[in-house]
């Protein structure tokens, strides 16, 4: 079985800070992690993927996520927030022997100016 | 390079209705295909996926059904549509493995009155 949390409903930030959604995922054997982006009425936009290999992942928009194997998190961060950054965020994660993904219940980003 | 198109974007229908919902992709071969329900903008639901042409796994029971009947066409139906029947349907591909993101349509909003 595989699952994955994201355990805020919501973040706020300013823009300029920082920025970090957090994603902890559940799954046997080695994980295959996702992070998408959906702005409203819209579909879901991939943004990074781990797979194996460097624990720093960077991806579109200058976004980057962090796999940490003893956590077993994948955190989405970017140093920068901007105010387009604000949209709602899906972790995914899917097992290496698994038919299909698990989607996170999503995260909804507001950068405010 | 590879689109998805899903129509229509928005759909009212009444209670008891049929529903067909088509979903087709261009730019590539033998791709997985997804249909997801999602409720309030918040997690997805996947109802069905397929890896061929024939092939639907089924994720939920319910009243809804999808079908393959070309490679890169993906069809969700209903005999008789419910009031819980409402959301934002969306539909997706990939290439297949385990590593692949999913690439998402821009959806369809069905409203049940």
């Amino acid at each position: 079985a595989q699952s994955v949390a994201q355990p805020e409903d919501q973040v706020n930030v300013a823009e300029g800070n920082p920025l970090t959604v957090k994603c902890t995922y559940s799954v046997s054997g080695n994980p295959y992690l996702f992070w998408y982006v959906q702005y409203p009425n819209r579909g879901l936009q991939f943004l990074l993927k781990y797979i194996t290999g460097d624990n720093l992942v960077k991806g579109s928009y200058g976004f980057e996520a962090e796999f940490n194997k003893s956590q077993t998190s994948f955190h989405l961060k970017k140093p920068s927030a901007l105010v387009s950054d604000s949209a709602l965020y899906f972790c995914a994660v899917r097992a290496s022997n698994a038919g299909k993904s698990t989607f996170g219940d999503g995260t909804t980003l507001t950068v405010k100016p | 390079s590879q689109t998805i198109h899903q129509w229509p974007a928005t759909l009212v229908q009444p209670v008891g209705s049929p529903l067909s919902l088509e979903c087709t992709v261009e730019g590539t071969s033998n791709p997985n295909l997804y249909w997801y329900r999602q409720a309030a903008g918040r997690g997805l639901q996947l109802l069905f996926y397929s890896v061929g042409i024939g092939q639907i796994s089924s994720e939920v029971p319910q009243n809804l059904s999808a079908s393959r009947p070309q490679d890169r066409q993906f069809i969700l139906s209903s005999k008789k549509l419910l009031l819980s029947d409402s959301g934002f349907y969306l539909c997706a591909w990939s290439v297949p493995g385990a590593g692949q993101p999913q690439h998402f349509g821009d959806g369809t909003r069905l409203s049940i009155l």
